[in-house]
């Protein structure tokens, strides 16, 4: 089955330091990577995405990379700061059917000190 | 930003009662999506429409219906409402369903049952 793994938070790091958030997957098939965020009292919105083995995504200094071989699709970043304070959810999409649906992480919570 | 509303954003009501919630979109896409998310859970699929009238279940559709009479509004409705689906509630639009297909969320309606 398809099924999506992140570490479990929260995360708290001081300002300008450096950001790991884990991602593995298990999936059938070729599917696409998603890293979405949820700012505080926000829906959700999409951060990067890949769409094949070894693309980058990345978006607002955020970056993560597909890797076939370790099944993982880390989110990175440099140095973070207090507005990168948010929920961060790893996703995968398959085909269903008359759909292709997404499986969804249980979501990382980070906060920033300034 | 994507153009989707919900409504109500709020909302406390009592067990039994039936419950509708709205997603309304300017976007003119084709697939909508109903999601809620609870700490532990992440983000679980309700339902989903692939049309007008079209539409189908995701993972944890028992208690819920939903209709979807043209492109622009997706009703989820709680026939009648209990205390395990309290949450918040999120609708989410995409205009295909290719390989890495973005999806756009709504601010989400928080759902209290009593």
């Amino acid at each position: 089955g398809n099924s999506v793994t992140q570490m479990e938070g929260p995360v708290t790091l001081s300002e300008e330091a450096f950001l790991t958030i884990n991602c593995t997957y298990t999936a059938t098939g070729y599917p696409s990577l998603f890293w979405y965020v949820q700012y505080p009292g926000e829906g959700l919105q999409l951060l990067l995405k890949a769409t094949k083995a070894d693309d980058k995504g990345s978006n607002k200094g955020f970056e993560a990379t597909y890797r076939k071989e370790t099944t993982s699709f880390h989110l990175e970043k440099g140095s973070v700061q207090v507005s990168d304070s948010a929920v961060y959810f790893c996703a995968l999409d398959y085909n269903a059917g008359n759909n292709r649906k997404l499986i969804w992480g249980l979501g990382t919570s980070l906060a920033v000190n300034p | 930003d994507a153009g989707i509303t919900q409504s109500p954003r709020h909302k406390v009501t009592e067990t039994g009662t039936p419950v509708t919630l709205r997603c309304h979109q300017t976007e003119n896409h084709r697939y909508m999506y109903w999601y809620r998310q609870d700490p532990g859970h992440g983000l679980r699929l309700i339902h989903y429409s692939y049309g007008v009238k079209d539409t189908d279940k995701g993972e944890v559709s028992d208690g819920y219906s939903v209709s979807r009479s043209k492109t622009e509004d997706f009703l989820l409705t709680l026939e009648s409402a209990t205390s395990s689906q309290t949450s918040v509630y999120f609708c989410a639009i995409s205009d295909g369903i290719g390989a890495g297909r973005e999806q756009f969320f709504g601010p989400g309606t928080r759902l209290t049952v009593l």
